[in-house]
């Protein structure tokens, strides 16, 4: 259990309307990060976040905000959903020992 | 962007048999790791590996992480039921920016 909830667990939402993800950490973890996995692609780092209000772009940034107000919350913002944000998104912590990413359970999200 | 490779993509085994998957990047990584998923769930880890030329076992998977540093393969044996899933690989250049993963084998494991 790396100790992540994320919500919501599904959701579905309509094309141009704002959603927000919520992942929730309880163990004070440093870096947290938001994926995508989608079928043919596996999964990819959409942003990741080094500390409260300290973020960075992944792989896959373009039509995602993140943000971090505290240290165990990594809020993902879909300011205008599009069909092609359809996807289930993880969050995930990095823990020791050896700085191993962990994931929560996944969020899916369907835009009609 | 970093690539890799995971092969293959899905197998169908008969119970019992022993199964080995590989990765290969086109970059060097400092760290490889291994991940299962079952549907509905995230990934969770099986077996990390540190260190160049590293074999580790955990239970009965065993995974290497490659002289290179540019591939890495896992190994099942004996395969059970339960076995059935996506495995994924992952690499790390060794900072905290994310993993890079490969696409995933399907293992499916035919009674």
């Amino acid at each position: 259990d790396a100790g992540i909830t994320q919500s919501p667990r599904h959701k579905v939402t309509e094309t141009g309307t704002p959603v927000t993800l919520r992942c929730h950490q309880t163990e004070n973890h440093r870096y947290m990060y938001w994926y995508r996995q989608d079928p043919g692609h596996g999964l990819r780092l959409i942003h990741y976040s080094y500390g409260v209000k300290d973020t960075d772009k992944g792989e896959v940034s373009d039509g995602y905000s993140v943000s971090r107000s505290k240290t165990e919350d990594f809020l993902l913002t879909l300011e205008s959903a599009t069909s092609s944000q359809t996807s289930v998104y993880f969050c995930a912590i990095l823990r020791g020992p050896g700085n191993t990413i962990y994931f929560g359970e996944g969020s899916w999200l369907t835009v009609v | 962007g970093q690539q890799l490779n995971q092969s293959p993509q899905s197998m169908f085994i008969q119970e019992g048999e022993d199964v080995s998957m590989n990765c290969t990047s086109s970059s060097i990584f400092n760290t490889w790791l291994w991940y299962k998923q079952d549907p509905g769930e995230g990934p969770v880890l099986l077996i990390a590996l540190y260190k160049a030329g590293e074999l580790t076992s955990n239970g009965r998977l065993t995974a290497q992480f490659g002289i290179t540093r540019k591939d890495s393969f896992l190994n099942i044996s004996a395969s059970i039921p339960s076995d059935v899933g996506i495995y994924f690989c992952a690499g790390s250049g060794g900072g905290a920016d994310g993993l890079t993963f490969g696409k995933g084998t399907h293992l499916i494991i035919q009674p």
